[in-house]
């Protein structure tokens, strides 16, 4: 299972853009690269998953470099609701394979 | 579709008590999952299945039992509760496990005294 190694926390005001880069130097071929959303008191919540250059849904951006050893969660216009932590994970997309959490980027939008 | 369900939302108990955690999903994944979170912490994965009848370790699978009787329930109990396992337990789903969307429940705040 490749590492991530992402920021402890990050503070943004309303109406601006954020972005969190999450760093994985060794993931392997195969592997998929997925955000989650938590929220105080709440189970994680799927974000939004890539595998190479650029996703987009309707709650957020993934770029993702030509070499994969990173990529970066963009939150357009964030607001006060997008305050919680934000899980970098990746790995395979295999019936056996465990889901790894870490220790998140925990962001905190001020008014 | 309820998702994933998960009861009781708060329990306190003695050290030594034993316990059931239920876990419940209506969405046919074959894939289940529990992980427990600490104050602070990330998600640290105790056991998981990739169907019924299949259960597994995952890296904190110690003073934890589950079993996988239907594809439906997936149970953790706690055979002698001790106060390090004071903790947030959340449960999850999906069709396949790693990267696959996992679902998740609203989780049980468990303390021991």
């Amino acid at each position: 299972l490749a590492k991530t190694t992402q920021p402890i926390s990050m503070d943004s005001y309303e109406g601006q853009e954020v972005n969190i880069t999450c760093s994985h130097n060794n993931i392997a071929t195969n592997d998929y690269i997925t955000w989650y959303q938590q929220f105080p008191s709440q189970g994680p919540r799927f974000i939004i998953q890539g595998y190479k250059t650029k996703v987009t849904n309707e709650v957020a951006s993934l770029f993702i470099p030509a070499d994969r050893k990173s990529s970066t969660l963009s939150l357009p216009r964030v607001s006060l609701s997008d305050t919680a932590v934000y899980y970098c994970l990746v790995g395979v997309i295999y019936n056996t394979d465990k889901l790894i959490f870490g220790t998140g980027t925990r962001l905190q939008v001020f008014p | 579709n309820a998702g994933v369900t998960q009861t009781p939302k708060f329990q306190v108990l003695k050290t030594g008590q034993s316990m059931t955690l239920q876990c419940a999903q209506d969405m046919n994944h074959e894939y289940m999952s529990w992980y427990r979170q600490d104050p602070g912490m990330g998600l640290r994965l105790i056991h998981y299945s990739v169907g019924a009848g299949i259960t597994d370790q995952g890296e904190v699978p110690n003073g934890y039992n589950v079993s996988r009787s239907t594809t439906e329930d997936f149970p953790l109990r706690l055979l002698s509760a001790a106060p390090s396992q004071t903790s947030v337990y959340f449960c999850a789903s999906s069709l396949q496990g790693g990267q696959y969307e996992q679902y998740f429940g609203p989780g049980t705040r468990l303390t021991v005294t």
